[in-house]
């Protein structure tokens, strides 16, 4: 299974744009990038996810590396709302769940 | 815009009592999970259930453990003999094509909190 690899904490401004880095050496052509985030006292929420293009959605844009190896969850404006743990997922294959990791938690200043 | 629903919002058992955590996924899905987090750890997959079986589980989900939709709304997860270690925050999702979480979203539901005394 393709790892990823997150930093433990990162911190913003409020109203700052957001770079979460994400590694993923090990992908492979058919895994899919999927970014999760849990805020505090509730269940994971869906943020986006992307195979090889850029995609930007109402919450946030994933920019992927060209060879596929990192990519990175791009806030355009954080809120104090953002603030959470956000998680790099790579399902294993089609039908299998998702794995959770520690993910990188996000704090947000005012 | 739909959501998964969970029921009981926190639940308070005895060890060695059965507890049944009840979700209800959103409405046209047709993959369910379910999740479970300890507090101050991760997030830890338990079991997917497809098509009216178990797809998938993982080694937490032993044999006090089971899953069931009992109807066409409501799936369950049953504790057989609760234990002190099963307290933990459990989670539901659904998904809606049924080909896996590759290339969908899962949809989480808020939790049920599980205190074991």
């Amino acid at each position: 299974d393709a790892k990823t690899t997150q930093p433990n904490s990162m911190e913003s401004n409020e109203e700052e744009p957001v770079h979460l880095p994400c590694n993923h050496s090990t992908i492979s052509g058919t895994d899919y990038i999927h970014w999760y985030r849990q805020l505090p006292s509730q269940g994971p929420e869906y943020v986006i996810h992307g195979l090889t293009s850029n995609v930007n959605n109402r919450m946030a844009s994933l920019a992927i590396a060209e060879d596929r190896k990192s990519s990175t969850l791009i806030l355009h404006r954080a809120t104090l709302r953002d603030a959470a743990v956000y998680y790099c997922i790579l399902p294993p294959q089609a039908g299998t769940a998702l794995i959770f990791g520690k993910g990188t938690t996000l704090s947000v200043s005012s | 815009e739909p959501e998964v629903t969970q029921t009981p919002s926190h639940q308070v058992t005895q060890m060695g009592q059965e507890v049944i955590l009840r979700c209800v996924p959103i409405s046209n899905h047709l993959y369910f999970y379910w999740y479970r987090q300890i507090l101050g750890q991760k997030v830890e997959f338990l079991v997917s259930f497809y098509n009216n079986e178990i797809s998938e589980k993982s080694e937490i989900f032993d044999d006090q453990f089971s899953v069931e939709r009992p109807d066409g709304s409501n799936f369950t997860l049953k504790i057989r003999s609760t234990k002190l270690e099963d307290s933990a925050m459990y989670f539901c999702a659904s998904s809606e094509w049924g080909q896996g979480p590759a290339n969908e979203k899962l949809f989480f539901g808020s939790g049920t909190q599980l205190s074991v005394l």
